[in-house]
């Protein structure tokens, strides 16, 4: 069974740069068809898709986020990050790394969330 | 883009049939994916391609989807499945799109 774990500062100031990891373990991010995505849950909201790494390394984010947001991974470290720039306080959520089905696009492991706050 | 309804809230005593609505357009032809988040928990997937159980998830759980409506249905519910509920998609113009979510309280 994959376990993901999100892992980075809770707290940032605005116009930084938010960095989260998630560290995969009982699979590689390596194996052929996986995807590993970012989601974040909006305060009292739903949930926001932001992006995803393949195994191949190909990223595909969110049209709304794009200009802000870059996704990488370190197969070495069984590790995937997040970057997301010039931040303001609409960004303060729980963010979740999840693995993601590459036919059907479903996210089938998740982290548990780790919640950034975006304040000075 | 593409939007996902979902009604705000759904009430059942246990014992009972829950009966979850996800509505969009052109559904029929999109897969849907079904999500039960448990209060200060990640999202966890109950229902994957309109009405497949991933291992592991109770056969109370199923999914089905008829026109424009998709449909989460949990029988005999139980204290334990008072969550929020959320349908997702993949579309084509709007890639992943997750409903607005359901309450479901058991009564």
């Amino acid at each position: 069974q994959v376990q993901l774990q999100e892992s980075g500062p809770g707290l940032v100031k605005p116009s930084q740069t938010l960095s989260l990891t998630c560290t995969v373990s009982g699979g590689s991010i390596s194996d052929s068809g996986s995807y590993w995505s970012w989601i974040r849950q909006l305060p009292r909201k739903g949930l926001e898709w932001i992006g995803f790494i393949s195994h191949t390394g190909y990223t595909f984010y969110n049209p709304s986020l794009k200009s802000r947001v870059g996704i990488s991974a370190d197969t070495s470290k069984s590790q995937f990050s997040l970057r997301l720039h010039s931040v303001t306080a609409a960004d303060t959520a729980v963010y979740f790394c999840a693995k993601e089905n590459g036919k059907t696009y479903f996210f089938e492991n998740w982290g548990q969330g780790t919640q950034v706050t975006v304040s000075s | 883009s593409y939007v996902l309804t979902q009604p705000l809230s759904v009430s059942e005593a246990p014992g009972q049939t829950a009966r979850i609505s996800c509505g969009g357009d052109n559904l029929g032809s999109k897969s849907v994916h079904w999500y039960q988040q448990r209060p200060g928990q990640a999202p966890m997937l109950v229902v994957y391609d309109d009405s497949d159980r991933p291992s592991g998830i109770t056969e109370r759980f199923s999914g089905s989807k008829s026109g424009n409506t998709a449909t989460l249905t949990i029988m005999r519910v139980e204290a334990g499945d008072e969550a929020d509920y959320y349908c997702q998609v993949w579309d084509v113009t709007s890639d992943v799109v997750f409903g607005g979510g359901t309450k479901l309280t058991v009564l």
